[in-house]
């Protein structure tokens, strides 16, 4: 079954770029990767996907590596808001919705 | 915009008992799905539907049903509740279920405690 691995917890220093890692070295070729974030005792919140070609938005970029079985999610200037659990996640074409079980980022002022 | 609206926020339940959480979305979003969060195990999918009509089974389906009459509304029910179905349910809207590109919009979430 295909899954997703990441760091259990991770800090970065505030003002300074972040790279949150995931593996997932059973995708298969159409299986897209999302990143969601959830803050204390909020519902998680979309941060970015992407399939196969790195992808950047107005949060954050994903660097997809070219065999893609891993990505990292990079937040270019870190705040005290983006402490939270980071999720990876794979959507599967059966319908299936993998979750990892998140980092937890910690910013530090 | 209320975008996904979960009732109730928490609820302390008795084992046996029958409990059904409400999922409300206004943004006419065709697919909606339930997730259970637990410590350690990340979330989980119990349920989804891809359209009003329709559901389909998720990761661990088993204790719960859900129906879709509508496009806007989502029950999630308990019928006999235990106390592993303790945890922090979350409902999830996206626009075009099969469209594995589309984001999921989450409610804040409601706190279960099955005594």
């Amino acid at each position: 079954d295909a899954k997703t691995t990441q760091p259990n917890s991770m800090e970065s220093n505030e003002e300074e770029p972040v790279h949150l890692p995931c593996n997932h070295s059973t995708i298969s070729g159409t299986d897209y990767i999302h990143w969601y974030r959830q803050l204390p005792s909020q519902g998680p919140e979309y941060v970015i996907h992407g399939l196969t070609s790195n992808v950047n938005n107005r949060m954050a970029s994903l660097a997809i590596a070219e065999d893609r079985k891993s990505s990292t999610l990079i937040l270019h200037r870190a705040t005290l808001r983006d402490a939270a659990v980071y999720y990876c996640i794979l959507r599967l074409r059966d319908d299936k919705i993998i979750f990892g079980k998140g980092t937890r980022l910690h910013i530090l002022p | 915009t209320a975008g996904i609206t979960q009732a109730p926020t928490s609820q302390i339940l008795a084992a046996g008992r029958s409990m059904t959480l409400r999922c409300t979305q206004d943004m006419r979003h065709n697919a909606m799905y339930w997730y259970r969060q637990d410590l350690g195990l990340g979330l989980r999918l119990i349920h989804y539907s891809n359209t009003a009509g329709t559901t389909g089974k998720g990761e661990v389906p088993d204790g719960y049903s859900v129906s879709r009459a509508n496009t806007d509304d989502f029950p999630l029910t308990l019928a006999s509740a235990v106390p592993s179905q303790t945890s922090v349910y979350f409902c999830a809207s996206s626009e075009f279920g099969q469209d594995r590109a589309q984001p999921q919009h989450f409610g804040d979430g409601t706190r279960l405690s099955i005594l």
